[in-house]
């Protein structure tokens, strides 16, 4: 079955370390978005992708990059890891603009 | 600036009874899609519903439907007959017209038996 993968589940690190985040999905769809989740926030648009080669800033950039050098994968790199960055972290995937998002399971991410 | 307005943090509602979680947007596009999404405790993000801004009718998915109302920029969340399952986190997000898709920051609801 297609599915959308995010890996790792868990993550503890360093400030100031550079950290990724892997994301992949076997549907072949071409939107793919980032997320970050806090408690009283909800779900804040880090960057999305509308296919290869294409990246966009959402609402909270600053910090974050992202590259897609092919249909599947969306990884999300923290150049230098701060501690306001500790937070639930959520890729998504959709079809087409009026298509439902497809979430991963997540990945907790805890600067130190 | 596009934005999802939930003005309702938490929400109890008695088992069997309905419940309406409400949900204001603000966007100057003329297409956009309202997306409904649950959350339990388990952390996974479940789809609900969705409706176009197009859309004549108020979108309905089983025991879940829709109060839009496009001249308030609303689309409220009814949920008939709560069960215990439905105890979980609701967010509601809009789709803009770059296609991005942008949450509220959600309503906690209980469902007491």
């Amino acid at each position: 079955d297609a599915e959308i993968t995010q890996s790792p589940r868990h993550k503890i690190t360093e400030t100031g370390r550079q950290v990724t985040l892997a994301c992949h999905q076997t549907w072949n769809h071409n939107n793919m978005f980032w997320y970050r989740q806090d408690l009283g926030h909800g779900l804040r648009l880090i960057h999305y992708s509308y296919g290869v080669q294409d990246t966009n800033k959402g609402e909270v950039s600053d910090g974050y990059s992202v590259s897609r050098s092919n249909t599947e994968d969306l990884p999300l790199t923290l150049e230098s890891a701060a501690s306001s960055q500790t937070s639930v972290y959520f890729c998504a995937s959709s079809r087409d603009r009026n298509e439902k998002l497809f979430f991963g399971s997540g990945t907790q991410l805890s600067v130190l | 600036a596009q934005k999802i307005t939930q003005t309702q943090p938490g929400m109890f509602v008695q088992e069997k009874e309905a419940v309406t979680l409400d949900c204001t947007y603000d966007t100057s596009d003329p297409s956009y899609g309202l997306f409904w999404y649950k959350q339990p405790s388990s952390g996974e993000m479940i789809f609900l519903i969705y409706q176009g801004s197009y859309d004549q009718q108020n979108a309905t998915e089983g025991r879940y439907s829709l109060n839009f109302q496009k001249a308030r920029k609303s689309s409220n969340l009814v949920i008939s007959a709560s069960q215990l399952g439905d105890s979980a986190m609701y967010f509601c997000a809009m789709r803009t017209s770059y296609d991005k898709v942008i949450f509220g920051p959600g309503t906690s609801l209980s469902v007491i038996p």
